[in-house]
């Protein structure tokens, strides 16, 4: 299965840009990207997904190497609300004949007033 | 709109107590699955499902047991809990469009403690 690499944690000032970065070298042509976020004592949330072109709603946007191999989140700006783990994930393709969302460990992101 | 039920919210079990955590979906969703995420880590799949009477494991399934007779319940059962099972339990549920389930509901989770 693809797998993905993300920090352990970052850091952000309020109501600067963040990029998330998150590495997935083996993905696979038919695996979509996608994150979710998981605030303190809660369940993750969605945030967004894609699968080769850049992604914008209006939580965030999400910007994909052309070759696939790395993506990065971005929060344009980060609010105090914005501190949370940060999870990227492949969604295993479905010619594999499965349907698991895998999540790693994350990227815990720490906002500073 | 209720979402993602998950029931009861805090759980204590002796060692080798059973008990079934309880998930509900009212979006008519045909894939659920259950994570268990321990403290200060990432979520791993326990089991999954695409549909009433289908089932599959995931990362970590052994010690507990899922079914799925109706689109809308998904219960986990712990047949001998164990203090290694002590952990937060989170639900979830998806649509399942032409390319797979798409993003995931979350229920606002189960606090089981094993003794």
């Amino acid at each position: 299965d693809a797998k993905t690499t993300q920090p352990n944690s970052m850091e952000s000032n309020e109501e600067e840009p963040v990029h998330l970065p998150c590495n997935h070298s083996t993905i696979s042509g038919t695996d979509y990207i996608h994150w979710y976020r998981q605030l303190p004592s809660q369940g993750p949330e969605y945030v967004i997904h894609g699968l080769t072109s850049n992604v914008n709603n209006r939580m965030a946007s999400l910007a994909i190497a052309e070759d696939r191999k790395s993506s990065t989140l971005i929060l344009h700006r980060a609010t105090l609300r914005d501190a949370a783990v940060y999870y990227c994930i492949l969604r295993d393709a479905v010619t594999s004949g499965t349907y698991k969302y895998i999540f790693g460990t994350g990227t815990r992101l720490k906002v500073l007033a | 709109n209720a979402g993602v039920t998950q029931t009861p919210k805090f759980q204590v079990l002796k060692t080798g107590q059973s008990m079934t955590l309880q998930c509900a979906q009212d979006m008519n969703h045909e894939y659920m699955s259950w994570y268990r995420q321990d403290p200060g880590m990432g979520l791993r799949l326990i089991h999954y499902s695409v549909g009433a009477g289908i089932t599959d494991q995931g990362e970590v399934p052994n010690g507990y047991n899922v079914s799925r007779s109706t689109t809308e319940d998904f219960p986990l059962r712990l047949l001998s809990a164990a203090p290694s099972q002590t952990s937060v339990y989170f639900c979830a549920s998806s649509i399942i469009g032409w390319a797979g389930p798409e993003k995931l509901f979350f229920g606002s989770g189960t606090q089981l403690s094993v003794l």
